[in-house]
């Protein structure tokens, strides 16, 4: 099975502080993605890469930037954090030779910067 | 961009009732996927079902099926034989697929489904 996981689960900051979120997969999928979940605006895309090195802006890349150095491994980074950046983050990946378009999401990381 | 429309933003339905949930999107696009997702409440995100735009046949997984209406644009999803475990955000979302990989999907706002016992 696909796995997707997320440095935590739950995390708190104050504004300024420069955030890491990671998220790691062990297919080797050549796509990964960052996304921000808020109530009533569903999923909106960050950032992505589909290649090491390589990345691309989402819808709402503000705020944000993003470091794949190694190709199971895709962070999130909040240069410093402030109170519209809380809210919950995926991670997805997908790839492979099989149902490469499917997306596998990690669990999530909620956020709150206070 | 392409935009993905969910009304409906909560549903309630009996156990072993039958809910459908609607879905539009708004594309020039002759081929491209579709895909239901689901997020039980605390629980991570998994694929329901998904549909290439260029088969006719609507896709069925279990209890899940769709309603894929290509000329309306039009991919509603129903959920036969409700379970509890059946209660949960479900996402619409659409992607074309590029042959460079980076698929890139966009999501409906979501619906909310509580099933009852």
């Amino acid at each position: 099975d696909v796995k997707v996981t997320q440095s935590s689960r739950y995390l708190v900051k104050r504004t300024g502080e420069k955030v890491f979120l990671e998220c790691v997969q062990d297919m080797d999928h050549e796509n990964m993605f960052w996304y921000r979940q808020d109530p009533g605006l569903g999923l909106r895309l960050i950032y992505f890469s589909y290649d090491v090195k390589m990345k691309e802006k989402g819808d709402i890349p503000e705020g944000y930037s993003v470091s794949r150095e190694k190709k199971e491994r895709f962070s999130l980074i909040l240069e410093s954090a402030s109170t519209n950046q809380t809210s919950m983050y995926l991670c997805a990946s997908s790839g492979g030779r099989r149902n490469s378009y499917e997306q596998y999401f990690g669990p999530g990381t909620r956020l709150t910067v206070t | 961009a392409q935009t993905v429309t969910q009304s409906q933003p909560e549903m309630s339905v009996q156990e072993a009732e039958t809910v459908t949930l609607s879905c539009t999107y708004d594309t020039s696009e002759s081929n491209y996927y579709l895909f239901w997702y689901k997020q039980p409440p605390s629980r991570q995100m998994i694929l329901v079902i998904r549909q290439e735009a260029y088969k006719q046949q609507n896709a069925t997984e279990n209890r899940f099926s769709v309603n894929f209406q290509k000329a309306a644009k039009s991919f509603s999803l129903k959920i036969s034989d409700s379970q509890l475990g059946d209660t949960a955000m479900y996402f619409c979302a659409f992607m074309k697929p590029l042959f460079s990989g980076n698929n890139r999907l966009a999501f409906g706002k979501g619906n909310q489904v509580v099933v009852i016992p």
